[in-house]
């Protein structure tokens, strides 16, 4: 089992610019999560899915898009990445209130 | 809005020493309470979870949590150098989502 995979491992885009941030996990979860980390800032949600065919905002949602593809899938979009949007990203899935972390995608936006 | 705390440290303790980290959460009603480590550059791993007021005890680590006081602690026993880590509390809230404090970093010397 991979677990949680998240590709692209590391991105650098130009202010503008559009991409989306996949999450895949082979562990039949129903439910999965984006998060940012910050520097100082710890781990903040963006938005997360219960289940298959449903998402909802977490804390900080403005500036991104999710879909939620099939069980395994989750994306993460960002129309157009602003500087503000540097980060880490980690995708993550759950079963029993444990919540399982992909690698993270480090994201940088001149 | 959810809030948690933690001291940032760095917390440093000698090994073979007791290492305490501390949490503090704003919502009273919250039920379920984590902690995970986070290495440099690794995404977090999940070490205790703990729901019932008191001591629970994984190993060398020992979570406790007082719902009257709104604290979360983590002991971790014995210290050694792989203990050297930023640790993460994080408050469970509706369809598992969590909101994380923003992590203490330990440091163990040899």
């Amino acid at each position: 089992n991979a677990g949680v995979t998240q590709t692209p491992k590391f991105q650098v885009l130009k202010t503008g610019q559009s991409m989306t941030l996949q999450c895949a996990q082979d562990m039949n979860h129903n439910s999965m999560y984006w998060y940012r980390q910050d520097p100082g800032m710890g781990l903040r949600l963006i938005y997360y899915s219960a289940s298959e065919g449903t998402t909802d905002k977490g804390e900080v949602p403005n500036g991104y898009n999710v879909s939620r593809l099939n069980k395994r899938e989750f994306s993460l979009r960002l129309e157009s990445a602003a500087p503000s949007q540097t980060s880490v990203y980690f995708c993550a899935s759950s079963v029993d209130n444990e919540q399982f972390f992909g690698p993270g995608t480090r994201l940088t936006v001149l | 809005q959810k809030e948690v705390e933690q001291n940032s440290g760095p917390l440093s303790v000698p090994e073979g020493a007791i290492a305490s980290l501390n949490c503090t959460y704003s919502d009273r009603g919250s039920q379920s309470f984590f902690w995970y480590r986070q290495y440099s550059g690794k995404s977090p791993e999940l070490i205790m979870f703990i729901y019932s007021n008191g001591d629970k005890e994984d190993g060398r680590f020992t979570a406790q949590l007082n719902k009257a006081s709104q604290y979360v602690s983590l002991l971790i026993r014995d210290s050694q150098p792989s203990d050297s880590a930023t640790y993460l509390c994080a408050v469970g809230g509706g369809y598992s989502t969590l909101t994380f404090g923003k992590g203490t970093m330990l440091l163990v010397s040899p």
